[in-house]
């Protein structure tokens, strides 16, 4: 069964440092998310793309964070420099479109510690 | 402002007692509503959304836009049935809004 994969699933660094981030979606799916989930709070929208175009980033730090999805497939997302602040799970999710009633798939997410 | 509250961070019930898990939502326009689920050491993973009016594993939701609710709902749980539970909307421009959660025991 397709699933969406993201690695890598484990990051540590220190704070001022870049790390980046890639999720493979599921194939055929234009519309790809990407969350924060701090711990103890429910997952938190990102970005998110509409094949290769972001149709939302209103709630991306966008001074530290980049997110791209060049070709309309897997993406990226980047945070430089990473703070203290930035210690979470960030998940992707891919769906076939925009339309609500389309299901969102999740990926395993990337738990981030920032030392 | 677009929000949803989960009220409940835990919630433990006994196996074959009804369960409940609230949602409120804080909305101008017609909401899109859902509940996700996020099982021991699995992805999350959509239960149902309101514009289905499905019964997906016993559970109902239903839209209630005079108290702005969406709670979820089953008559008798079961073991199977712990896990962490999210209410989210779908708001304006695509964005999406998930409660804090709420996890439920069912104690055997």
């Amino acid at each position: 069964e397709a699933e969406v994969a993201q690695s890598p699933r484990y990051k540590i660094t220190e704070k001022s440092q870049a790390v980046a981030f890639w999720c493979d979606p599921i194939s055929g799916h234009a519309t790809l998310y990407w969350y924060r989930q701090i711990l103890g709070q429910g997952p938190e929208l990102l970005v998110q793309f509409q094949d290769e175009s972001v149709v939302d980033d209103s709630q991306l730090p966008k001074d530290r964070f980049s997110a791209e999805r060049l070709k309309g497939v897997d993406s990226t997302l980047k945070i430089q420099p990473a703070e203290l602040g930035d210690s979470a799970m960030y998940l992707c999710a891919s769906s076939l479109n925009l339309l609500s009633y389309n299901e969102q798939f999740f990926g395993p997410g990337t738990r981030l510690t920032v030392l | 402002a677009q929000r949803v509250t989960q009220p409940e961070k835990l919630l433990s019930v006994f196996k074959g007692a009804p369960v409940e898990l609230k949602c409120n939502y804080s909305y101008s326009g017609s909401p899109e509503l859902f509940w996700y689920v996020q099982y021991s050491r699995q992805r999350l993973q959509l239960l149902l959304r309101h514009i289905s009016r499905e019964s997906i594993k016993g559970f109902t939701a239903d839209l209630n836009k005079g108290e702005t609710s969406f709670h979820l709902k089953k008559p008798f749980a079961q073991e199977e049935d712990s896990a962490m539970y999210y209410c989210a909307l779908k708001g304006t421009g695509n964005q999406f809004y998930f409660g804090t959660g709420t996890s439920l025991t069912v104690i055997p």
